[in-house]
């Protein structure tokens, strides 16, 4: 069971704008920063949101964060078969002393 | 080019230990903190453990502590660790990551080191 709860699955057709929440608790963010990170089978992780927010360059406009009191959101929009892979949000929990990461979303496109 | 580069997975027996090292590159690895994140075989992403610059302060998962040791060498820019009392349930690929934080845009991973606990 993760700390941060996320669907562990979603899905869209090409061109559509699609929506991961990512739910979790005061002690992590709803006072601390939320990262997303996108993951392809067999590969590491690649940074795709850092503080709630901000896009690391090279990162298209396509995909966008928000937070919101205790749940945050990653939003990609003129979806495309490339989007395929797995999503995960990752925050400092201050009760843990840790980062904690969602259960991750497996995104389709249809 | 940043780069990190883990060695020391393999096979070991429950109540086994092994130590893992990770070889930074391409940026000055001693001014960060430094993670351990790993990946069971088809399960999510879990943060592990976490060291500051000068390997003063750690943090740990409930999950790993008091089994877990990370620690540094800034001289040889390596990051280490040490998992003793393995388990069946600590078998997975480990991560070690320079990860984003509040004050720092840098964020970069490993390509992971398979580690199996089994007899």
């Amino acid at each position: 069971q993760s700390v941060l709860t996320q669907p562990p699955s979603a899905s869209g057709t090409s061109g559509q704008r699609v929506t991961i929440s990512c739910s979790g608790s005061s002690s992590n963010i709803g006072s601390n920063n939320v990262y997303w990170y996108q993951q392809f089978p067999g590969t590491a992780p690649k940074l795709l949101i850092y503080r709630n927010n901000q896009r690391p360059s090279g990162v298209p406009d396509r995909f966008s964060g928000s937070k919101s009191g205790t749940s945050a959101s990653l939003a990609i929009s003129g979806l495309r078969s490339e989007d395929e892979a797995d999503y995960y949000c990752v925050a400092w929990d201050d009760s843990l002393s840790g980062r904690v990461f969602g259960g991750g979303t497996k995104l389709t496109v249809l | 080019e940043v780069q990190l580069v883990e060695s020391g997975g393999g096979l070991v027996q429950p109540g086994g230990s092994l130590r893992l090292s990770c070889a930074a590159s391409g940026f000055t690895f001693s001014s960060y903190w430094m993670h351990w994140v790993r990946q069971a075989p088809g399960k999510g992403l879990v943060w592990v453990s976490r060291i500051n610059n000068d390997g003063s302060t750690t943090n740990y998962a409930d999950s790993v502590k008091g089994r877990f040791t990370i620690s540094r060498d800034n001289a040889k820019n390596t990051l280490y660790l040490q998992m003793n009392s393995l388990r069946a349930e600590d078998t997975a690929v480990y991560y070690c990551a320079k990860l984003v934080g509040a004050t720092t845009e840098l964020d970069c991973w490993g390509q992971g080191t398979l580690v199996t606990v089994s007899s």
